[in-house]
């Protein structure tokens, strides 16, 4: 089965420090996703990527959140000015041909 | 907004009971999808629906749409220890050629042997 690969697995950043989780998705998908899960809760919707621009976002992806393909195949979720409310597992996605969405194994930030 | 809503929150059955989760959109669906989570790990892909109405079968489980494309029923038979996990659906709204999927509140289901 095709793999969408997430690092890093748990980070552990201070309060108001920036961080960027990576997502290698799978090749020749076309639709990336960044979703988030506090613990015990749902899978929220951050943002949608297609064609190397956002096509949607949620009201929770403000500007604190943005998201980028520097090099045309990693996919990354940057996180500026931290706060312990965005403690949760951000998962990446990806949608090829029968809209199956693979997530990844997720990322489990921790703001402390 | 689009607001995708499932009961029970929590089911604890007897291994060998039946069991059953609702989801219910807000809004029309273009398909949807279900989703099982174990403790720790990710949502893995069960099924989709796409048309009005449509039942699908997997071995013990038993996926339903409704005819008005707003809600759907996943049904466990014989529930086995393996099945413990959340379920989650996930109701895809389409859009200008793009497809934004939102979960719902998830079942999470306990099994006793």
């Amino acid at each position: 089965e095709p793999e969408v690969t997430q690092t890093p697995s748990h980070q552990v950043t201070q309060m108001g420090q920036e961080v960027i989780l990576r997502c290698v998705p799978i090749s020749n998908h076309l639709y990336f996703y960044w979703y988030r899960q506090i613990l015990g809760q749902k899978v929220e919707f951050l943002v949608s990527f297609y064609n190397n621009e956002i096509s949607e976002k949620s009201e929770i992806f403000d500007d604190q959140f943005s998201v980028e393909r520097p090099d045309g195949s990693n996919f990354t979720l940057k996180i500026r000015s931290t706060k312990l409310e965005d403690s949760a597992m951000y998962f990446c996605a990806n949608i090829g041909s029968g809209n199956t969405i693979y997530f990844g194994e997720g990322s489990w930030l921790t703001v402390v | 907004g689009q607001q995708v809503m499932q009961i029970p929150q929590y089911q604890h059955v007897q291994e060998g009971e039946d069991f059953t989760t609702y989801c219910n959109s807000s809004t029309t669906l273009s398909n949807i999808q279900w989703y099982k989570q174990r403790p720790g790990g990710h949502p893995v892909f069960l099924i989709q629906l796409v048309k009005s109405g449509e039942v699908k079968k997997q071995k013990r489980l038993t996926f339903q749409f409704g005819e008005a494309k707003k809600n759907s029923s996943l049904h466990i038979t014989a529930t086995q220890t393996t099945d413990v996990g959340t379920y989650f659906c996930a109701g895809c709204r389409s859009t200008s050629g793009t497809y934004k999927y939102i979960f719902g509140t998830g079942t999470r289901l306990k099994v006793l042997a």
